[in-house]
């Protein structure tokens, strides 16, 4: 399958910094990007789809002014968490879709665990 | 309702039992279809995809009803390796709308 890479693979910051996480597919040009969270023991929850080139579409409860979502090519996206609390502390993950003939494909990369301090 | 209902589970089976997971979708216009594993701490990982004409790779076994609107995966000879979360997804566009997962134990 494609390779999908994130980094950092994990974080700890302090309280009311900001923080920078990349999303890079290495081996495709992704058409769209999403960005899920994860608490322990809870569902992926998508917390915004990105298109190269246009704004993020964000899902209802998702902050776009604290959850700042670049995606300047086809082939890197980058979530920053900005003024970070500790109840952002969570397991981002990025996914890259491509069109594989007549169908879209997801693939994931491998998560960023955040904890706020 | 949601796009995708998946029973959450747990399920918990003894190694070598054969095991199935279903799942529901609610817009039939959806396209593609697919199961995930999840393992703790980690990212979901394809599975496999999941066709009209049901699709085997060893031991999974993926169906695809469209008039139910309905998939299920099925796992023969169950391996402790198998425990994780199996998560089924349903792309529609370039939109992708996951179920709930279901928790697999395998015991020995």
């Amino acid at each position: 399958g494609a390779v999908v890479s994130q980094h950092p693979s994990w974080v700890i910051c302090k309280s009311g910094t900001s923080v920078k996480i990349e999303c890079r597919s290495l081996d495709f040009q992704a058409t769209t990007m999403f960005w899920y969270r994860q608490f322990p023991k809870q569902s992926l929850m998508l917390m915004a789809t990105s298109n190269e080139g246009s704004k993020a579409t964000y899902e209802q409860g998702v902050e776009k002014d604290k959850f700042l979502i670049n995606h300047a090519s086809l082939t890197l996206s980058t979530l920053t968490v900005t003024s970070a609390h500790p109840e952002d502390s969570s397991f981002y993950i990025c996914s890259a879709s491509s069109r594989i003939r007549s169908s879209y494909e997801q693939y994931f990369g491998p998560g960023t665990r955040l904890t706020v301090t | 309702r949601k796009e995708v209902e998946q029973d959450p589970g747990p399920f918990n089976v003894p190694e070598g039992a054969t095991v199935a997971f279903n799942c529901t979708y609610s817009n039939s216009a959806s396209q593609s279809f697919f199961w995930y594993r999840q393992d703790c701490r980690k990212e979901p990982k394809l599975l496999m995809s999941v066709y009209s004409s049901g699709n085997e790779d060893g031991r999974f076994t993926a169906q695809l009803n469209r008039a139910s609107q309905y998939i299920s995966l099925l796992i023969r000879d169950s391996k402790l390796s198998d425990s994780a979360t199996y998560l089924c997804v349903v792309n529609r566009g370039n939109q992708f709308y996951f179920g709930t997962g279901t928790s697999l134990t395998v015991i020995p």
